[in-house]
């Protein structure tokens, strides 16, 4: 069965601490992995991909089908990365690209 | 990047009546858009995928004749929840393609619409 699994509900940390927000997967096949930000009263948006291989914001993140993760790392958070993030996979099925979200992080980064 | 607007951005109704929800993408064409449902504090669960002149394709659980969906243009989806009730109190969004083809396209999603009935 194709999940991504977020286990932490919550990652509190303070301003210039280093964060990593766990992501795991399940998927038959090469999956495509997506992380997406949801600030405090914003729309859901895309952070980054893995076949981009980008930084945004300094955030990075590495596909390991070993261990089949995409966690999301940052050296040093900031307060405006305070927010809800969502690990999220793409499945092909039924002839359309659906995207499959796990349950999300919030992330509280503390002055 | 491309704009996806949904209207209303809350909507608190009886139990009973019917509430329609509109998606729009306001700069591209999306011959596909998708549906999500986000509980409180909970993540998005996809409805139902939408295309333009077809019929929507509902996830297992959903029930069609509750959450009618209607795709009647390249810019624009509707969802309608028929004689909504309590428990149809969430936070509904959408999203859209932005291209067509390919193994991925971004998805872009809209503000959403928060459901409340009474």
């Amino acid at each position: 069965a194709q999940r991504v699994t977020q286990p932490e509900k919550l990652l509190s940390v303070f301003k210039g601490a280093p964060v990593e927000l766990k992501c795991n997967y399940s998927y038959s096949g090469s999956p495509e992995l997506f992380w997406y930000v949801q600030y405090s009263r914003q729309r859901l948006q895309l952070l980054l991909r893995h076949i981009s291989r980008e930084s945004i914001k300094g955030f990075t993140a590495d596909l390991n089908k070993g261990e089949t993760s995409f966690h999301l790392k940052k050296p040093f958070a900031q307060e405006e990365d305070s927010a809800m993030y969502y690990c999220a996979l793409i499945s092909f099925s039924g002839g359309y690209n659906k995207l499959i979200f796990g349950a999300g992080t919030r992330l509280a980064v503390h002055p | 990047g491309a704009v996806v607007s949904q209207h209303p951005s809350r909507v608190i109704c009886k139990s009973g009546t019917s509430v329609k929800i509109e998606c729009r993408s306001l700069d591209f064409q999306a011959t596909t858009m998708f549906w999500y449902r986000q509980f409180p504090k909970q993540s998005l669960m996809l409805m139902a995928t939408s295309n333009e002149g077809s019929k929507a394709t509902y996830e297992q659980g959903v029930e069609k004749d509750k959450f009618l969906i209607n795709h009647a243009s390249l810019t624009l989806s509707t969802l309608t929840v028929t004689s909504a009730h309590p428990e149809d109190s969430s936070f509904y969004i959408c999203s859209a393609y932005s291209g067509l083809g390919g193994s991925y396209n971004e998805q872009f999603f809209g503000p959403g619409t928060r459901l409340t009935v009474l």
